[in-house]
């Protein structure tokens, strides 16, 4: 089956710092998504960006499918985006498969 | 308020219990799901319907039995509970074909 590598597992930032964390799969896909899920286990999508660039707010995301990966970018990064960030796709199963997330932790 | 409600939040019960999880969307999506979440935050599919009709199985053992009234309702009923099952459920949906995927808030289920 498909694999999904995140990285870093770990990232610790200091606020106002801006970080980058990675995603590679394996495979052909047909959807990506990412996902934070914050210190009280809320799962929240943040983007659907199966090509190309998006942006919200502090965060933005790219992937290039093509090249099997994706990248998803904060800046001025605040205590609350603290959480596990998940990268998931879908290679035309119909299903997502997580990565095994970024544990970001942002200290004021 | 438009989301995905699931219930219980918590669940803590004893070995060979059987207990059930309940889920539904006001979204208008067609298709939903069930993912576990385990002590490591691993997240993985174990089931999807699109419809009311079962579309993914996910080699999940067959005390694992979902069921959906209609395209907006999707439970979860575990037999002979295990202390293997102990895990976070999370309940999900979206638009077949993809579209961003729509979590709950979980179900943490505790078997002593």
């Amino acid at each position: 089956g498909i694999q999904v590598e995140q990285s870093p597992p770990d990232l610790i930032l200091q606020e106002g710092a801006n970080s980058t964390l990675r995603c590679n799969f394996s495979d052909s896909v047909n959807n990506l998504q990412w996902f934070h899920q914050n210190p009280w286990g809320q799962l929240i999508n943040l983007f659907y960006i199966p090509s190309g660039t998006k942006q919200n707010g502090r965060l933005s995301a790219t992937t290039v499918a093509t090249e099997r990966y994706s990248l998803l970018y904060i800046s001025s990064s605040q205590t609350t985006d603290s959480g596990v960030y998940f990268c998931a796709v879908d290679p035309n199963t119909d299903k997502l498969i997580f990565g095994t997330g970024t544990r970001l932790q942002v200290f004021p | 308020d438009t989301a995905v409600s699931q219930t219980p939040k918590y669940l803590v019960t004893q070995m060979g219990n059987d207990k059930s999880i309940k889920c539904e969307q006001n979204l208008g999506h067609d298709t939903m799901y069930w993912y576990k979440q385990d002590s490591k935050k691993f997240l993985k599919i174990m089931f999807s319907y699109n419809n009311k009709e079962l579309i993914i199985n996910e080699t999940v053992p067959n005390r694992f039995s979902p069921k959906s009234p209609d395209k907006a309702h999707l439970n979860l009923h575990i037999n002979s509970l295990e202390l293997g099952d102990s895990a976070v459920y999370f309940c999900a949906s979206s638009f077949r074909g993809g579209s961003p995927l729509h979590f709950g808030n979980g179900t943490r289920l505790t078997v002593t």
